[in-house]
């Protein structure tokens, strides 16, 4: 597709169940972010992706998060044991670098993830 | 403290005037700066980077930036009802992207 691309858009789960959230980067895209946003805060960074390493996960907020990228394209993020306090909107944007000269990030439209 | 600091707002700017945003950054070694445009209910979008100290101008749009100071600033000439939105400041290091939390901009006709 022409733009990242987010599944599912909103998910509404009960507290306790494992959750996945996948992305679809633009294509040719070396570097995958995600993030989440809470309703009035900026985007919280939780981990980035160069290819199909993690170059940077010092976001994920505990053990109960994963996230994979297997072929260097498409990434998928992981929740288990899901809190209340998971949700918020999960972004993903993909960059063309992501190296030092950075350029833009490309966001998807993000999933918005509720726990009852 | 945080990484990135900027108001929350909401800058209330009549409509034809300028809006100035202001952020500050903590981490001396960061490379790349941004300024982000984020509508209600969706995803932000860029709208101005720069990477070397002074101004860099984009049609309304001016940033500033001043690494001794840490600080990174936005310029909005001729604001426009449809610049209603928050803006956030980003800043990278070694490709990882920090935001702040955004300042909610509101332009009155």
């Amino acid at each position: 597709g022409a733009g990242v691309s987010q599944t599912p858009s909103n998910k509404v789960t009960e507290k306790g169940k494992y959750v996945e959230l996948r992305c679809d980067p633009i294509s040719g895209h070396t570097a995958l972010y995600w993030y989440r946003q809470s309703l009035g805060q900026g985007p919280e960074f939780l981990i980035y992706f160069q290819g199909t390493g993690a170059a940077d996960d010092s976001g994920l907020p505990n053990d109960r998060f994963f996230a994979v990228r297997p072929e260097g394209s498409v990434s998928t993020l992981k929740i288990q044991r899901t809190e209340r306090g998971d949700s918020a909107v999960y972004l993903c944007a993909s960059s063309q670098t992501g190296t030092v000269n950075t350029g833009e990030l490309f966001f998807g439209e993000g999933s918005r993830l509720t726990v009852l | 403290q945080k990484e990135v600091e900027q108001n929350s707002g909401p800058l209330s700017v009549p409509e034809g005037a300028i809006a100035s945003l202001n952020c500050t950054y903590s981490d001396r070694v960061s490379q790349s700066f941004f300024w982000y445009r984020q509508y209600s209910g969706k995803s932000p979008e860029l709208i101005m980077s720069i990477y070397s100290n002074g101004d860099k101008e984009d049609g309304r749009f001016t940033a500033q930036l001043n690494k001794a100071s840490q600080y990174v600033s936005l310029l909005i000439r001729d604001s426009q009802p449809s610049d209603s939105a928050t803006y956030l400041c980003a800043v990278s290091r070694w490709g990882k992207f920090q935001f702040g939390a955004g300042t909610q901009v509101v332009v009155t006709p």
